[in-house]
């Protein structure tokens, strides 16, 4: 079973909208971490957000956690075609292990 | 720096064979994890290694084993293969000190088992 569950399934967007995407997960957790993924290959580590902190940027990335409700955010600013790619939340229950959500598929439209 | 590597890039066996996947860790990683992706879901913890042991293990068959070597690269064995275990197989690479957090993945392996 997952940890995590992305919403939505799937987003598609105009070239320079924003993206928004939700994950909630179940237990507590260590940290959780955003991750993209292009056509069914290897992941790659977006972003990183402790469980004391509550919101973090990076470059046209903003990631917000919300302890009690157990969710966090995505949200890619001015996208562009490159970032269509699937998007996974996987949290750390400092277990050594990942759990990843079923991910959102982003299409950005030109 | 080299990244995550893993090889074969693709592979294609009948069920009830035997696979063999291999990974060599991003440069001073000394911690290696497995990843199966079925296809429209999200990765799924198989095991990580160690020191060259199985430290964690998700909710895989005996079918699946694994190996560190000394060098930190890894493999992962698959028994008997069933056509559900076709997927994508990830490796994750991790530096163990001072925590583990962030893993670095690689391209991945696609498996088709027939």
């Amino acid at each position: 079973s997952q940890q995590g569950e992305e919403d939505p399934q799937a987003l598609s967007i105009q070239e320079g909208e924003n993206a928004t995407m939700n994950c909630s997960y179940k237990t507590s957790i260590n940290n959780l971490q955003w991750y993209r993924q292009n056509s069914g290959r290897g992941l790659v580590h977006l972003i990183l957000i402790r469980s004391n902190e509550r919101e973090k940027h990076s470059g046209r990335l903003r990631v917000t956690l919300d302890t009690s409700k157990k969710s966090s955010s995505l949200l890619i600013t001015a996208s562009r075609a490159a970032d269509t790619a699937s998007y996974f939340c996987a949290t750390d229950s400092n277990d050594y292990k990942l759990s990843f959500g079923a991910g959102t598929t982003v299409t950005v439209r030109a | 720096d080299a990244g995550v590597t893993q090889s074969p890039t693709h592979l294609i066996k009948t069920r009830g064979q035997q696979v063999t996947l291999r990974c060599s860790p991003k440069s001073g990683h000394d911690t290696v994890s497995w990843y199966q992706q079925a296809l429209g879901q999200g990765p799924q913890f198989i095991f990580q290694y160690y020191e060259e042991e199985e430290r964690q293990r998700g909710n895989f068959p005996d079918r699946f084993s694994g190996h560190q070597f000394p060098n930190y690269s890894s493999e992962l064995n698959v028994n008997a293969l069933l056509l559900g275990d076709s997927a994508l197989y990830l490796c994750a690479s991790s530096l163990t000190d001072p925590s583990p957090e962030t893993q670095y993945f690689g391209p991945g392996t696609r498996l088709l088992v027939l």
